[in-house]
């Protein structure tokens, strides 16, 4: 079945640096999302793409799906504590009934 | 518009006790979902509901039951609690297809001794 897989798992950062999560997938994927888990919280929509070779902003964070969409990157810029969480990629197939999600990239921002 | 609630919020389970999570939406979702979140594995579907009275499986369907008898609700069961079942179960649900947003609920932990 489809796999998808995020690296790295855990992301130290210090504040004001940059750094990127990473998504694999081990299928041709029809979309991707990105969702956000804070400590002790659910997970929130971030943002979807659907196009190949897709790249979107929100403020400081860009998300860019793969050519061949089977990957997609998260760059956050000047990170901040509320950047404190974790990151999830979720893809899913032509069918579309369900997601497959990540195993996450776990967030800690040193002040 | 309260979104997706789920009760109990937490729940302490002695091996092979039953219990039901209930799971509810007021967003007229047709599509619900039942995950379970685990340290470093991230979100595994168990099952899954495209529609009222539909339900299909998962990724890690085997120890649950489902059921959709009200589009609003979504319901998972445990009938013989196992350790391994120690986990956050989160439900969401999506507009019409998994490739919509989902909107997850708070989620339920369930530590089963």
């Amino acid at each position: 079945g489809q796999q998808v897989m995020q690296i790295p798992q855990y992301q130290h950062v210090q504040e004001g640096e940059d750094f990127t999560t990473y998504c694999n997938s081990s299928t041709t994927l029809s979309n991707i999302q990105w969702y956000k888990q804070r400590p002790g919280g659910h997970p929130v929509f971030l943002i979807q793409l659907v196009k190949s070779g897709e790249v979107k902003k929100q403020k400081r964070l860009t998300f860019q799906f793969g050519e061949a969409k089977k990957n997609s990157s998260l760059h956050i810029t000047a990170t901040q504590t509320t950047d404190v969480g974790t990151y999830f990629c979720a893809g899913s197939g032509a069918a579309g009934n369900k997601l497959t999600f990540g195993g996450g990239t776990r967030v800690l921002v040193k002040p | 518009n309260a979104g997706v609630t789920q009760t109990p919020k937490f729940r302490v389970l002695k091996t092979g006790q039953s219990m039901t999570l209930l799971c509810a939406q007021d967003m007229n979702h047709e599509y619900m979902y039942w995950y379970r979140q685990d340290p470093g594995m991230g979100l595994r579907l168990i099952h899954y509901s495209v529609g009222e009275g539909t339900t299909a499986k998962g990724e890690v369907p085997d120890g649950y039951n489902v059921s959709r008898l009200k589009k609003q609700n979504f319901l998972l069961g445990l009938e013989s609690a196992a350790p391994s079942q120690t986990s956050v179960y989160f439900c969401a649900s999506s507009h019409d297809r998994a490739q919509e947003t989902q909107y997850f609920g708070p989620g339920t932990r369930l530590l089963v001794l």
